[in-house]
């Protein structure tokens, strides 16, 4: 079965420095991978996604991850955090293949601080 | 940009109640899925639906659950007798072909009283 570990909880940052949010996944293969950001009251946003090639993937609002598959990770990092980043991260894995579903980490909830 | 919608954003039912929430997934999207997060927890996957048919649900999809298509544009999500435990964010989501990912929508808060 497929599973996702998002280590932190919760992180705060001040405005300006780097960010790095932790994801490690189980699957017996390799997975599709995505992070998505929920802001208060809003829906899941895709920020990035990585299906296969090139393991370090850019995504939109500036962020980027990298695939590691020798240490079943998929971390999300920004060399710059901006305060309207201030929201819930969440990585996900599904199953290669569409219409598959998606199997979420419990999310780390970011806090910016001015 | 295309995006999922969902109708209504809040809704409070009485226990024992039928609920029935819905969805209008992106146009040319072929899948379709609901999900749920109870406060505080992660986002659950419910139930995913293709071809007019349910091709994947998870144990939570009980026979209290149901999904239908009724028409060409809307995909509902229908609870029979809600439970106190049904209270949630129920989101839906919609993809397209192959290895597209799935876009969500911003969901709709089940209070159950």
């Amino acid at each position: 079965a497929q599973s996702v570990t998002q280590p932190d909880i919760h992180i705060t940052v001040s405005e300006g420095a780097s960010l790095e949010l932790r994801c490690n996944y189980s699957y017996g293969a390799t997975p599709y991978l995505f992070w998505y950001v929920q802001s208060p009251g809003q829906g899941l946003q895709l920020l990035l996604k990585y299906f296969s090639g090139d393991t370090l993937v850019q995504g939109i609002k500036g962020f980027e991850a990298e695939f590691k598959r020798s240490q079943s990770s998929f971390n999300l990092r920004k060399p710059s955090v901006h305060w309207s980043d201030a929201a819930e991260y969440f990585c996900a894995v599904g199953r290669p293949g569409g219409g598959n579903k998606l199997t979420f980490g419990t999310g780390t909830q970011l806090k910016v601080e001015l | 940009e295309p995006e999922v919608t969902q109708t209504p954003s809040h809704q409070v039912t009485q226990m024992g109640q039928e609920v029935i929430l819905r969805c209008v997934p992106i146009s040319n999207h072929l899948y379709f899925y609901w999900y749920r997060q109870i406060l505080g927890q992660k986002v659950e996957f419910l139930v995913s639906f293709y071809n007019n048919e349910i091709s994947e649900k998870s144990e939570i999809f009980d026979d209290q659950f149901s999904v239908e298509r009724p028409d060409g544009s809307n995909f509902t999500l229908k609870i029979r007798s809600t439970k106190l435990e049904d209270s949630a964010m129920y989101f839906c989501a919609s993809s397209d072909e192959g290895i597209q990912p799935q876009h969500f929508g911003d969901g709709t808060r089940l209070s159950i009283l």
